[in-house]
């Protein structure tokens, strides 16, 4: 069966970086793209990047771009996303998901790893 | 960037009666998904492509809508179905999604 595991998450001060990793077994990594989403405690879904199957298409939203890179790792079923520069505001819990294609429905996440920015 | 707006915020329902969830998205789109959300769970795909029930999700979720205006269904609310709505447009990038609608159970 199709399964994502975030790792990585944990406490790290402003200012800090961090590196979150999402394992992925039960289907095909490299025919997939792959998307990271992050939810702030008690708010909504925040789409943050995706990559697509071969690493060379990558698109950022606007409140990551410049701090945060995604890459992934094909012979590894791995996806990663760098967190640089981080920020209190950073704090949530980041998914990671997966698609057919780049505008296609995320239709299998992971259970989310807690990140908090906090002095 | 296509900005979604749901309405509304939060509905107390009772079991067995019909909600309805809008999200007005901010330009023409055709890519709009529905994700239920359930407390300490990660999203789970509901209807795909406006009005596509995913496999496996009981008959009275429904989607339906055009353009800017996308609608989410349940016909007889149930207790399992208490949660966050969330819709998703993968029509341009960035994607992104409505701002949540909560439904509780009354």
């Amino acid at each position: 069966q199709v399964q994502l595991v975030e790792s990585g998450g944990g406490l790290v001060r402003p200012g800090g970086s961090l590196r979150l990793s999402c394992a992925a077994s039960g289907f095909t990594f490299s025919d997939y793209y792959m998307t990271w989403i992050r939810q702030a405690p008690g708010r909504g879904l925040e789409w943050i990047s995706y990559i697509s199957t071969t690493g060379a298409a990558i698109y950022y939203g606007d409140s990551v771009k410049g701090r945060f890179i995604i890459s992934r790792d094909n012979a590894k079923n791995s996806l990663y996303l760098q967190m640089d520069s981080l920020r209190a505001e950073d704090t949530a819990v980041y998914y990671c998901a997966r698609s057919n294609k780049w505008n296609d429905p995320l239709d299998y996440w992971g259970q989310g790893t807690l990140v908090t920015v906090s002095s | 960037e296509i900005v979604l707006t749901q309405s509304p915020d939060f509905q107390s329902v009772t079991p067995m009666e019909k909600v309805t969830i809008t999200c007005r998205a901010s330009q023409s789109i055709a890519r709009l998904h529905w994700y239920q959300q359930k407390p300490d769970q990660s999203p789970k795909l509901l209807i795909n492509y406006v009005s596509q029930p995913v496999s496996g999700v009981p008959s009275r979720f429904s989607g339906s809508g055009s353009g800017t205006d996308f609608t989410l269904t349940i016909n007889g609310l149930e207790a399992e179905d208490a949660a966050a709505y969330y819709c998703l447009q993968t029509s341009s990038v960035p994607h992104t999604f409505g701002q949540g609608t909560k439904v509780e159970i009354k």
